[in-house]
Formats: C-alpha cells, structure tokens, sequence
C-alpha cells in the first residue's frame, strides 16, 4: 500500500514561512492535494494539483511536488492558519490515501 | 452553495449496523463522484469508500471492505454508507465529500466536505 508520510508538528512564530513536508514513494509522478482542519471544523481544501490554489484561499498558501516529497508552503504565517494539514494522493493500488496530519503551531 | 449534510449516526454495539446518509444541495450531485472519509477521536483523516457518478465504479478500503456498502440515488441527491459488523475501531466522525471529478479513480481533489456524523462503537 501507498504511505505519505508528514511530521506530526510544526512551529512557526508569525509572519515567517511554514513548510510541510509530504513523503512518499516516487510523490512527484501524482498530483498532491492538501487540505486545512480547524478544531471542530470539516477538512478545507488549500491547494490541489500540487501548486493550484481553490478560489479563496490566499496566495500565501502554495505548494511544490517533486522527487519524493511534496511542499506545502505558507508565507507570512497569521494566527488564524493554526490548524491541522494534510496532504493527499490517489493511488492505482491504494485508491484515496492521506497522510498522518501536520499540526501547525503558531508562536 | 454546496451543501453535504450527513446523518444517520450514533451508538451502536460491537456487530451491529448503522446506515449512513449524505444530502448534497447546491450542484448538479449525478455530475460527481462522492466519498466517505472518517476521522477516529484525536486522528488523522482515513479514506473509508468512494463511488462514481454512475455507480459504475467503487472502491474500499482494505480496513471496511465486505462490511460497508457505498450507494448513492441519483434522483434524491443523496449518498449512503451502510455499515455491518462494526467494530469498536470504527468508532470516528464520519464525513460525505465530494469529488470535482465524475470518476471514482482518479487523482481529482476533494473540494466540498460535510460537517460530519458521529458513529460511536461500544458495548
């Protein structure tokens, strides 16, 4: 089965740059979908196809794929982009996989 | 506006079913394929279930395959997951998302997702 693998946390004090990192076998050949959660909250779609952006999310939000790990990147990190994120794949023998989750602490 | 509303949760014992809903509003619902994706208590995202547009096409997790059943009626806008012999390890939020793509298998985002129903299992 298709594993991506992400760090359980990540801390960034605001206004800097927050990377989360994706890892997966081959990554760059699949397109990389990335999702927010906030507490009690349903999962937000913020990037798709590794770097494209849904209407309405923010340009500081981008994302790169490439090798074995895709990015996702937030520059200028605010308070309000504290939540959990996830990376996604589709998979010919996994179907739809998610990665474990990357909590985002804001400093 | 795209709206997924779920229902059908609750508490249930070990070996029991439960039959969950999903009623989509707000886009043309037989144009997409739909999942079901779950989040246990403190954890991450699983995919549980998908199905095309047609029901053509479905697919399973390893972890529900042969106790849940995927269905969606066309004509009523709604999605469903029926689940047997449930486990205590099936116990999550269970949500309805939609695909932006009719077919099941493909590598297409998930961009509208439910507020989700609560599935306890317990004795």
């Amino acid at each position: 089965s298709y594993v991506l693998t992400q760090p359980p946390s990540v801390s960034v004090a605001p206004g800097q740059t927050a990377r989360i990192t994706c890892g997966g076998n081959n990554i760059g050949s699949k397109s990389v979908h990335w999702y927010q959660q906030k507490p009690g909250q349903a999962p937000v779609l913020v990037v798709y196809d590794d770097s494209d952006r849904p209407s309405g999310i923010p340009e500081r939000f981008s994302g790169s794929n490439s090798g074995n790990t895709a990015t996702l990147t937030i520059s200028r990190v605010e308070a309000g982009d504290e939540a959990d994120y996830y990376c996604q794949v589709w998979d010919s023998s996994s179907d739809q996989v998610f990665g474990g989750g990357t909590k985002l602490t804001v400093l | 506006e795209v709206q997924l509303v779920e229902s059908g949760g609750g508490l249930v014992q070990p070996g029991r079913s439960l039959r969950l809903s999903c009623a989509a509003s707000g886009f043309t619902f037989d144009d997409y394929a739909m999942h079901w994706v779950r989040q246990a208590p403190g954890k991450g995202l699983e995919w549980v279930s998908g199905i095309s547009w047609n029901s053509g096409s479905i697919g399973y997790a390893d972890s529900v395959k042969g106790r849940f059943t995927i269905s969606r009626d066309n004509a009523k806008n709604s999605l469903y997951l029926q689940m047997n012999s449930l486990r205590a390890e099936d116990t999550a939020l269970y949500y309805c998302a939609k695909d932006t793509a009719g077919r099941r298998s493909s590598s297409s985002p998930l961009d509208y997702w439910g507020q989700g129903t609560l599935v306890t299992v317990s004795s």
